[in-house]
């Protein structure tokens, strides 16, 4: 059974802090992706990762993909509040049909002054 | 441009009864999904439809859950006897051409659904 592990689940930084998220998971993919989630909203997509060694930035944002050690990172700089919110990271495998996606549990992030 | 919709945005119901959450993809997209998210938890895979009909429905939990897609556009997910361990927020979630490697899975704002 496919695992998905985020690391930690619950983090509270101060603004301008640098924090790394971490995403591991148990089985062969290549592809991830990256979600973030306000409270009561839908799920927004931050990155999609395609391939080993793959990192995408997005003001300040920063994800890599390391297939071989199936774990993927969420890199955040200098933090602002406005970063508030639950990050997901899902791995692409495999089903009956296709490919589905396997969320991992999420990690809620406070940003405080 | 619009996203996904849902409707109802919230349901209460009474443990037993029946219910429909309706879900209304993006305009184009041919793959539609459906997930639910109990609190605490990354959305858990239910059903996906590739057009008209259901491609992979591995994730429904049991014979009382079924959806729907009849037009290729709008989608029902259906719920019958209603058990309190169904309570959850149900994501529909929709993308261009379907689940291969990298197509973008875009979500609606969820039906919070809660069985009395």
């Amino acid at each position: 059974e496919l695992k998905v592990e985020q690391n930690p689940l619950f983090l509270s930084m101060q603004e301008g802090k640098n924090y790394t998220i971490y995403c591991n998971y148990s089985t062969t993919s290549d592809r991830l992706y990256w979600y973030r989630q306000d409270p009561g909203k839908s799920l927004e997509s931050l990155f999609v990762l395609l391939s080993n060694g793959a990192v995408k930035q997005e003001g300040r944002l920063m994800a890599s993909l390391d297939t071989k050690a199936r774990l993927s990172t969420l890199h955040i700089t200098a933090a602002v509040h406005d970063l508030s919110a639950t990050y997901f990271c899902a791995v692409e495998v495999p089903s009956n049909s296709g490919y589905a996606l396997n969320f991992g549990k999420g990690t809620s992030l406070l940003v405080t002054p | 441009g619009a996203g996904v919709s849902q409707t109802p945005s919230n349901k209460v119901t009474e443990k037993g009864k029946y219910v429909e959450l309706r879900c209304d993809p993006i305009s184009g997209h041919t793959a539609l999904y459906w997930y639910r998210q109990s609190l605490g938890q990354g959305p858990e895979f239910l059903i996906y439809f590739q057009g008209t009909g259901a491609a992979d429905d591995s994730g429904l939990p049991n014979d009382r859950f079924f959806a729907v897609r009849p037009e290729g556009s709008v989608s029902t997910l259906k719920i019958q006897r209603t058990e309190r361990g169904d309570s959850a927020v149900y994501l529909c979630a929709s993308s261009f051409q379907g689940p291969r490697r990298g197509d973008t899975q875009y979500f609606g704002p969820g039906t919070r659904l809660t069985v009395l």
